[in-house]
């Protein structure tokens, strides 16, 4: 069964540091994996996607890496502002058996940027 | 552009009653996903079609059923309601699992 596991699991920072948020995954047949944005009591808002075959992809202040071998991922922010300030959540999207296309997430980075 | 529609966006239900979330995806996307998320928890997978057919199931109870019909658009349907079926219920759609999926804004599900 994939397990998905995100590393810190709370994370306060000031405005303008650069951060690191962690993601790691036990089953590598995964299609692609994708990180989310949700604000308290929000939806989810796909921030990036990376797919099995792709190392990293990046969107502006985000950059995301993969390294399907290994199983994790990691989510970069540069220059963080408090309208970061959300959780973030990592899935991948499975490739095995009866899990075929289905995501599955961790239990997301609460993230505070403050002024 | 458009995304992923959820109906309604909040809905108080006493316990035993019934509740339908209604999910029109992205038009041309023929895959919908269902997902739970209670207080302070990830998203947990419910149940998954493709092309009309269900495909997956996960943590779905009994009380519950789905379907999607032939406009692509699905309906969660939800007896007996519990206490603990309070919940944001999240449903997306996708065109094809290497393009990701787009979630819709979800229905906020208060049972008291």
């Amino acid at each position: 069964k994939q397990e998905v596991t995100q590393i810190p699991a709370a994370l306060s920072v000031p405005e303008g540091e650069n951060l690191v948020l962690n993601c790691s995954f036990t089953d590598s047949a995964i299609y692609n994996l994708q990180w989310f944005r949700q604000d308290p009591g929000k939806g989810l808002t796909s921030l990036l996607l990376i797919q099995s075959s792709q190392r990293e992809q990046t969107s502006g202040r985000l950059n995301a890496s993969l390294d399907k071998s290994s199983g994790r991922s990691t989510l970069y922010i540069a220059a963080s502002q408090p309208g970061d300030s959300a959780t973030y959540l990592c899935a991948v999207i499975e490739a095995g058996g009866t899990s075929y296309g289905k995501l599955t997430f961790g239990q997301g980075t609460i993230l505070t940027v403050h002024p | 552009a458009a995304g992923v529609i959820q109906s309604p966006r909040h809905l108080i239900k006493e316990k035993r009653e019934t509740a339908t979330l209604k999910c029109y995806p992205i038009p041309r996307h023929d895959t919908v996903y269902w997902y739970q998320q209670g207080p302070g928890q990830d998203p947990q997978f419910l149940i998954s079609f493709y092309e009309k057919m269900q495909s997956d199931k996960g943590s779905i109870p009994d009380r519950f059923s789905a379907q999607q019909f032939s406009d692509y658009h699905s309906e969660l349907n939800m007896s007996s309601l519990e206490l603990g079926d309070s919940a944001l219920y999240f449903c997306a759609s996708s065109p094809g699992h290497l393009y990701g999926y787009t979630f819709g804004s979800g229905t906020r599900l208060t049972v008291v």
